[in-house]
C-alpha cells in the first residue's frame, strides 16, 4: 500500500466549474501537506502548503486537511482552462528525512 | 531571478552506460534534493544534501549517487542504466534543509535508456 493514495483521473469538468481533488494518506507522522501543479514536460510547482489539520484558501484555491480521517483536498473554484494540468498531493514530517511523499497525482482537464 | 536550472533537458543512453545530472539551485537556496518521476506516476525522492552534506536517501540502489558542490550546485550520477531507470529526473531547491514547506522543482532532465 502506498503511503499517499490519488485517483489518478483523468478528471474532465467544465470552465467555471469547482473541482474537487483527494488524497488519502497512511502514515500519521505527517504534518505537513502541499499540493503542486505539474504542467506536461514541466516539473511541479508548489500551489499551496498547510501544517496539521484546518483550511487554506488562495485566491481560487482552497486546501483542506482533516487529520483525523487522514484527507486532503484541493478545491478549485471557477475553474479556467488553464488549469489543466496535474495535480499532485505531497506530505512529509518534521524528522522524516527531509523528503516529499508525493501521491500519483490527478489528470485535470477544464473544457470550454 | 532564475528559479531551479537543470542539464541537459533530454539524453538517450545505452544500457550499462553511466549518465550524470547537473542542477543549479535558485541563488540562495542551500538544499538541494533529487526525485525521479516515472511516467503516471508522482515523483520518488532520491537524495537530499544541504550545505554539501547529505541528509536523506531515498530507497534506490548503490547505482544512484549525488554530491552537492561548495556553490551549492549538484550532481546526481547513476552508473550501469537499466530500462527501468528511464525517467524525468527532478531537481528541487530551498533556503534551508527541512521539506517542510515544499521544494522548488526545476523543470527536470528527461532521460531515456534504450
Amino acid at each position: 500500500q502506498k503511503e499517499v493514495e490519488q485517483d489518478p483521473g483523468p478528471l474532465s469538468v467544465p470552465e467555471g466549474a469547482i473541482v474537487s481533488l483527494n488524497c488519502t494518506y497512511s502514515n500519521s507522522a505527517f504534518q505537513y501537506f502541499m499540493w503542486y501543479r505539474q504542467y506536461s514536460r514541466k516539473g511541479p510547482e508548489l500551489l499551496m502548503y498547510t501544517y496539521s489539520s484546518g483550511n487554506k484558501e488562495d485566491g481560487r484555491f482552497t486546501a483542506q486537511v482533516d487529520k483525523s480521517s487522514k484527507y486532503i483536498s484541493l478545491f478549485i473554484r471557477d475553474s479556467q482552462p488553464s488549469d489543466s494540468a496535474t495535480y499532485l498531493c505531497a506530505c512529509s514530517f518534521t524528522g522524516g528525512g527531509n523528503k516529499l511523499t508525493f501521491g500519483t497525482g490527478t489528470q485535470l482537464k477544464v473544457e470550454l | 531571478d532564475a528559479g531551479v536550472t537543470q542539464s541537459p533537458t533530454h539524453l538517450i543512453k545505452t544500457r550499462g552506460q553511466h549518465v550524470t545530472l547537473r542542477c543549479s539551485p535558485i541563488s540562495g537556496h542551500k538544499s538541494v534534493s533529487w526525485y525521479q518521476q516515472v511516467l503516471g506516476q508522482g515523483p520518488q525522492f532520491i537524495f537530499q544534501y544541504y550545505e554539501k552534506e547529505e541528509r536523506g536517501r531515498g530507497n534506490f540502489p548503490d547505482r544512484f549517487s549525488a554530491r552537492q558542490f561548495p556553490n551549492y550546485s549538484s550532481e546526481l550520477n547513476v552508473n550501469a542504466l537499466l530500462l527501468g531507470d528511464s525517467a524525468l529526473y527532478l531537481c528541487a531547491s530551498s533556503l534551508e534543509g527541512t521539506s517542510n514547506y515544499g521544494y522548488t522543482f526545476g523543470s527536470g532532465t528527461r532521460l531515456t535508456v534504450v
